[in-house]
């Protein structure tokens, strides 16, 4: 069984609706949980950063952390093409150097 | 402007060829990684540096390696290159106090015939 279970989609959505994309995980030792953003050709760039459990928004973007269910989201509001992209959940132990751990990748599609 | 570069960004070779993936970062960080991407498949740390003259190997074993004979320059060799090495290479740099914070080049594609 894989440490992150992640559903590659594709998911295509019309401009302008919300977007949860989600990644469930086994270790429960994972206390620092990311939302890279990979577009086609790219490196993933780093989108969101929450340390254990509870909400962070940065505009358009929401990042939810649920560690008694072991479940991590991201809500995007108002979806624009510029949105099309892969978008990767990882997450780790702690801090100091300790493997990052990646899901599959979500890829998503917003259609004009 | 700060950021992290590799070179090449596509590479077609022949079986049997030493290559050099390249990759500097302009944001002074300690830390560098090299990871592998398949089509498909998660990310997969090959190797790691916690600074000049420190090199790891990663969790997905790799028949490269790596040098950091400088801060900012970490490039990835393979010997003799074969279609099993076909692959996106990404290169990534981390913040001494926020590992989980990676910066990635755009990534070298391999193609090996």
């Amino acid at each position: 069984q894989k440490e992150v279970e992640q559903d590659p989609g594709p998911l295509s959505v019309p401009e302008g609706a919300i977007v949860s994309l989600n990644c469930t995980y086994s270790n429960s030792a994972f206390q620092y949980f990311m939302w890279y953003r990979q577009y086609s050709r790219k490196g993933p760039e780093l989108l969101m950063y929450t340390y254990s459990s509870g909400n962070k928004e940065d505009g358009r973007f929401t990042a939810q952390v649920d560690k008694s269910s072991k479940y991590i989201s991201l809500f995007i509001r108002d979806s624009q093409p510029s949105d099309s992209a892969t978008y990767l959940c990882a997450m780790t132990v702690t801090g100091g150097y300790q493997k990052v751990t990646f899901g599959i990748g979500t890829k998503l599609q917003v259609i004009p | 402007e700060a950021d992290i570069y590799q070179t090449p960004r596509y590479l077609v070779i022949g079986t049997g060829k030493k290559i050099t993936l390249e990759c500097s970062q302009t944001m002074g960080h300690d830390k560098m990684y090299w990871y592998q991407q398949d089509p498909g498949m998660e990310l997969h740390l090959i190797h790691y540096s916690y600074g000049v003259n420190s090199t790891e190997k990663g969790d997905l074993s790799s028949e490269s390696t790596v040098s950091r004979i400088r801060t900012e320059h970490f490039p990835l060799t393979l010997e003799s290159a074969r279609p099993s090495h076909t692959s996106q290479y990404l290169c990534a740099s981390s913040e001494e106090a926020v590992d989980e914070k990676l910066f990635f080049g755009s990534g070298t594609q391999l193609s090996v015939l």
